[in-house]
């Protein structure tokens, strides 16, 4: 059972590139985010999925798209990556319905130079 | 709108002394409440939520409903508690998370 993962773990990029990021979890949860982690900012959601072919916009969303083809995996895509969009990027899920915990992947480190 | 608040960036305290985090919230109706800790370079992880009244690590957060917080304190620090500590509020149905700015804590030995 490895939970969330995420792939992949350090991504080095110039601007105007593209690029997706992959997180997978294997608890059968139905929703899905992505967060990114800046200092002082804390973890803001960027995107999120309440299931299978669904998505919605977070706090922060210009500039990424997501795709939720199949339950267990959530795509970021970045179309032409800008030196803001250097951060960690956190993967998340939880179960349908409830105060139920969100389980976390280990980071994407992305610097788009 | 739905908000929280984690007034402090940077807590320093020495080891052996008690701690407070603070978090405050704004939210309509009775959000359930969720301690998260990031220790260095490592995925977020569970530390405590209000629902379950549990203590983790020696852990514990009350929730007032008037004064709309849910600190969370440990009466004697240890070095290995220096972390990132989030506050997150949870509304309900497919409402995300919200997560406050965070605080650091740092113990000093």
């Amino acid at each position: 059972n490895a939970g969330v993962t995420q792939t992949p773990k350090f991504r080095v990029l110039k601007t105007g590139q593209s690029m997706t990021l992959l997180c997978a979890q294997d608890m059968n949860h139905e929703y899905m985010y992505w967060y990114r982690q800046d200092p002082g900012m804390g973890l803001r959601l960027i995107h999120y999925s309440v299931g299978e072919g669904t998505t919605a916009k977070g706090e922060v969303p210009d500039g990424y798209n997501v795709s939720r083809l199949k339950k267990q995996n959530f795509l970021l895509g970045l179309e032409s990556a800008a030196p803001s969009q250097t951060s960690v990027y956190f993967c998340a899920s939880r179960l349908e319905g409830g105060p139920s915990e969100q389980f976390f992947g280990p980071g994407t480190r992305l610097t788009v130079l | 709108a739905q908000r929280v608040t984690q007034p402090e960036k940077l807590l320093s305290v020495f080891k052996g002394a008690p701690v407070e985090l603070k978090c405050n919230y704004s939210y309509s109706g009775s959000p359930e409440l969720f301690w998260y800790v990031q220790y260095s370079r490592q995925r977020l992880q569970l530390l405590l939520r209000h629902i379950s009244r549990e203590s983790i690590k020696g852990f514990t957060a009350d929730l007032n409903k008037g004064e709309t917080s849910f600190h969370l304190k440990k009466p004697f620090a240890q070095e290995e508690d220096s972390a990132m500590y989030y506050c997150a509020p949870w509304g309900s149905g497919n409402t995300p998370l919200v997560f406050g700015k965070g605080t650091r804590l740092s113990v000093i030995a």
